[in-house]
């Protein structure tokens, strides 16, 4: 399996610009998590989609952050417009939601900076 | 709510030696899983071990092996024989079967050779 794959792996923009992250979860799983990483707040879970529903988004900054996932082999997450205070690493990951499989896999991250 | 601590920001070793990650948790919860995620300099979280809150034994992976104190919220990573290839951020991460995943603030372990 190819993993969770993630694109772009870097993107740099300037403020104000539509940013879309994408995401393709290991094939199989069900659950597909999005996450944030700063130097100042960790590693913090934005939203988790549950067989495409969303199911916990109260991680999402503000009404500028959206997800969508539209089929169990795709999510995006797009900020708009963008703010130079969301420049950071964003990270997806899958799960199978099994007894055995509660570990999540990740992706290997979208860098953004927004000038 | 679930917290993570991780009190120790940064850490060293020297190579071949062994080191000890501390982390603790909160929760009212009796059944959770918890794990130990490895970011190395490439930034890909990498899956280094998992302990089942209802297992008494602890779990092992190769060189890394835990110490899980239930009683205390505690989840400490040992790892053994350190390889330069360990120096990463280490997450302590905790998750309840509604998948509410929470992770530590993380330990910079650095290897010297």
């Amino acid at each position: 399996d190819a993993g969770v794959i993630q694109s772009p792996r870097h993107e740099v923009t300037e403020m104000g610009q539509e940013v879309t992250l994408r995401c393709k979860p290991i094939s199989g799983h069900n659950s597909l998590f999005w996450y944030r990483q700063t130097m100042m707040r960790g590693l913090e879970l934005l939203i988790y989609f549950n067989n495409n529903v969303p199911i916990d988004d109260s991680g999402m900054p503000e009404d500028r952050f959206s997800a969508k996932m539209p089929n169990a082999s795709f999510s995006t997450l797009k900020i708009q417009p963008s703010e130079p205070r969301d420049s950071a690493v964003y990270f997806c990951a899958s799960s199978s939601g099994l007894a055995r499989s509660y570990e999540q896999y990740f992706g290997p991250g979208t860098r953004l900076t927004v000038t | 709510a679930q917290t993570v601590t991780q009190s120790q920001p940064e850490m060293s070793v020297q190579e071949a030696e062994t080191v000890t990650l501390s982390c603790t948790y909160d929760t009212s919860e009796n059944n959770y899983y918890l794990f130990w995620y490895k970011q190395p300099p490439s930034r890909q979280m990498i899956l280094v071990i998992r302990q089942e809150a209802y297992k008494q034994q602890n779990a092992t992976e190769n060189r890394f092996s835990v110490n899980f104190q239930k009683a205390a919220k505690s989840f400490s990573l040992k790892i053994s024989d350190s390889q330069l290839g360990d120096t990463a951020m280490y997450f302590c991460a905790f998750l309840n079967y509604g998948q509410n995943f929470v992770f530590g603030p993380g330990t910079r372990l650095s290897v010297l050779p």
